[in-house]
């Protein structure tokens, strides 16, 4: 089956530092990714589409100055949370398309962010 | 606007039966989606519908009405390991999922 894998699987850091998640197709072509963030008890809130090649599409309210978003191969994008604040504490997942076709999403296991 | 609505919270026996319901107001639809979700870890698949009808899956069922916007989630012989969150998720017409805030059921002995 198709596997995505995110790294690292938790990060604490002090505030105003950055961080960034990875997030791996191991076995299949990625197309398109989506980075999703979970606040506690909520449902996934979709923070932007990112498509091999080209410019990340974020969605309303998401600073993409502040989560910056590099798809650089199919098999590879990366989110980086620059200058953490506490409010940036969250669980962050990514998943990954074949392609526009293809419904089904693949979910990596996610990243917990604690900024301190 | 586009909208999902699930209940926040269900409670059910083990051994028993339980089913979760989800309506959609989408702009366009290519598919429905249930997601498991453990408390701490991301969402797995549980099962997909595009068109009418069941589909069965083991010990889960999903079943689609487009005409009424409207699916649910069956879950039978319930077990503890079954108390997650269930996560009803629309495919738009852009493909991209419009997500449900998700039903948390919780399993008694």
């Amino acid at each position: 089956g198709a596997v995505v894998s995110q790294h690292p699987s938790w990060v604490i850091c002090k505030s105003g530092t950055s961080v960034k998640i990875e997030c791996r197709s191991l076995d299949f072509q990625a197309t398109t990714m989506f980075w999703y963030r979970q606040f506690p008890k909520q449902s996934l809130m979709l923070m932007a589409t990112s498509n091999e090649g080209s410019k990340a599409t974020y969605e309303q309210g998401v600073e993409k100055d502040k989560f910056l978003i590099n798809h650089a191969s199919l098999t590879l994008s990366t989110l980086t949370v620059t200058s953490a604040h506490p409010e940036d504490s969250s669980f962050y997942i990514c998943s990954a398309r074949v392609s526009r076709g293809m419904n089904e999403q693949f979910f990596g296991p996610g990243t917990r962010l604690t900024v301190l | 606007g586009q909208n999902i609505d699930q209940p926040t919270e269900m409670t059910a026996t083990e051994g028993a039966i339980v089913q979760i319901n989800c309506t959609y107001q989408t702009s366009g639809f290519n598919g429905l989606f249930w997601y498991q979700q453990h408390a701490g870890e991301a969402p797995t698949f549980l099962s997909y519908n595009v068109l009418d009808g069941l589909e069965e899956k083991g010990r889960f069922s999903s079943f689609l009405s487009r005409s009424k916007g409207y699916s649910y989630l069956l879950l039978k012989e319930l077990q503890m390991k079954d108390s997650a969150s269930y996560l009803c998720a629309v495919m738009d017409s852009n493909y991209q999922l419009i997500w449900g805030a998700g039903t948390k059921l919780i399993i008694k002995p």
